[in-house]
Order: structure tokens, then sequence, then C-alpha cells
């Protein structure tokens, strides 16, 4: 059973910091890891989706990376602003068999950005 | 394009009642998850779609959840009764196929009391 952990569970910062949010997983054996955004009451942003034969995905500010070996991913914020102040989620996705390939969730990272 | 859409956002009903939620899925997205949040908490997959066939309904709780997607369109989640527990934001998502971007809808905040 596939179990992800993230790390660090909140953290605080000063705007223009650039920080890094990490994720672990236990299965290696992964086809693609989404990362998200939550905003409070509301539903999951995507950011990026990294497949399992990429090393890292870019967009904007944002830059992911994959290890799937280790069962690492690391989300990169580059210049942050209060904006980017919400609950980031990772979510690796498996083929179980018969179709069934749903995401497994970490309890995410929750950030705030500080003006 | 628009989005993955759901309703009600919000329903508070008291314990032992029923309760159904909708969700309208990506035009053209073949499958369709229900994800269960609750607070402090990431989702949790109760059900996965594929078109209108379920393959994957280990984590629902069937003496009391159902769901189905007509058409391999729309779907409908059901609780009947709810439990305290049950309180939540379900949260529908959609995807073209394996290895797409899942697309999230807003959610359903469900109070039990």
């Amino acid at each position: 059973k596939q179990e992800v952990t993230q790390i660090p569970a909140a953290l605080s910062v000063p705007e223009g910091e650039n920080l890094v949010l990490n994720c672990s997983f236990t299965d290696s054996a992964i086809y693609n890891l989404q990362w998200f955004r939550q905003d409070p009451g509301k539903g999951l942003t995507s950011l990026l989706l990294i497949q399992s034969s990429q090393r890292e995905q870019t967009s904007g500010r944002l830059n992911a990376s994959l290890d799937k070996s280790s069962g690492r991913s690391t989300l990169y914020i580059a210049a942050s602003q209060p904006g980017d102040s919400a609950t980031y989620l990772c979510a690796p996705q498996m083929y179980s068999g018969g179709g069934a390939d749903g995401l497994t969730f970490g309890k995410g990272t929750h950030l705030i950005i500080q003006p | 394009e628009a989005g993955v859409a759901q309703s009600p956002r919000y329903k508070i009903i008291e314990k032992r009642q029923s309760v159904a939620f909708w969700c309208n899925p990506i035009s053209g997205h073949a499958t369709l998850y229900w994800y269960q949040q609750i607070l402090g908490q990431g989702p949790k997959l109760l059900i996965q779609f594929q078109n209108n066939g379920v393959v994957d309904d280990s984590q629902l709780p069937k003496d009391r959840f159902s769901a189905e997607r007509l058409k391999g369109v729309d779907s409908t989640l059901k609780i009947q009764p709810a439990k305290l527990e049950d309180s939540a934001v379900y949260l529908c998502a959609s995807r073209p196929w394996r290895d797409t971007e899942a697309f999230f809808g807003q959610g359903t905040r469900l109070t039990v009391v």
C-alpha cells in the first residue's frame, strides 16, 4: 500500500525567499506524480505533473523534481509571494491492476508567506 | 474549458439522514474519482469509474455509501444513513486517461450534526 509523507507539515517564511517542499513515497512503482495546491475551503488546483521517466518539470516559479528509485519528490518555489500561501499536496499515481489508478495523498505542507 | 462541476457546495444534515452529491466531469474525461477529505488530512480515494464502470471501490464503505455514473458522464455519490464521522469535504476529479493530469472540482463540504 502506497504511503506518502510530506515534510515539513507547516512552513512560514518571509516574502521573497526560495523554498523547498519535500514529498516521499513508499512504493516506487509509480507512473507519475502530481503536485497540487489547496486554498482554504477550495478544491485542489493542479500545479505540475511529472512523469516517471522525467527528472524535472517546470512551470513559472515552480520546479518539481522526481527521484523515483528513492521515492522522493521536491517542489521548489522561487521568489515566494504572499499569494503562494496555501496547502501543497503531492500525489503519486500507481497502476494497481484492473484499471485502478487513483492518486494517493499525503497530509500536505501548509505554507504561509509573510508580506 | 469548463472545469469539474460539483453541487451542492455545502450541506448540513442530521445523523441518520441521507444525502447526495453530484459531479459533472470535464467533457471527454473517461475516468472519474470521488475522494473524501477529512479536516487536516489529505484526500482519500472512495471510488473510481472508467466510463460508467467501477474499477476501484475498495475503500468505499459500502454499507452506507453508494455511487453511480450513468451514461459515463455525470456521477452521484450518496450516503445513507449518515454518521457524524462522515463530516468531510467530498471531492470529485476527472482525467482523460491514465498518465494524464487529474483535475478536481471545488468540493462539497458536508457537516453531519
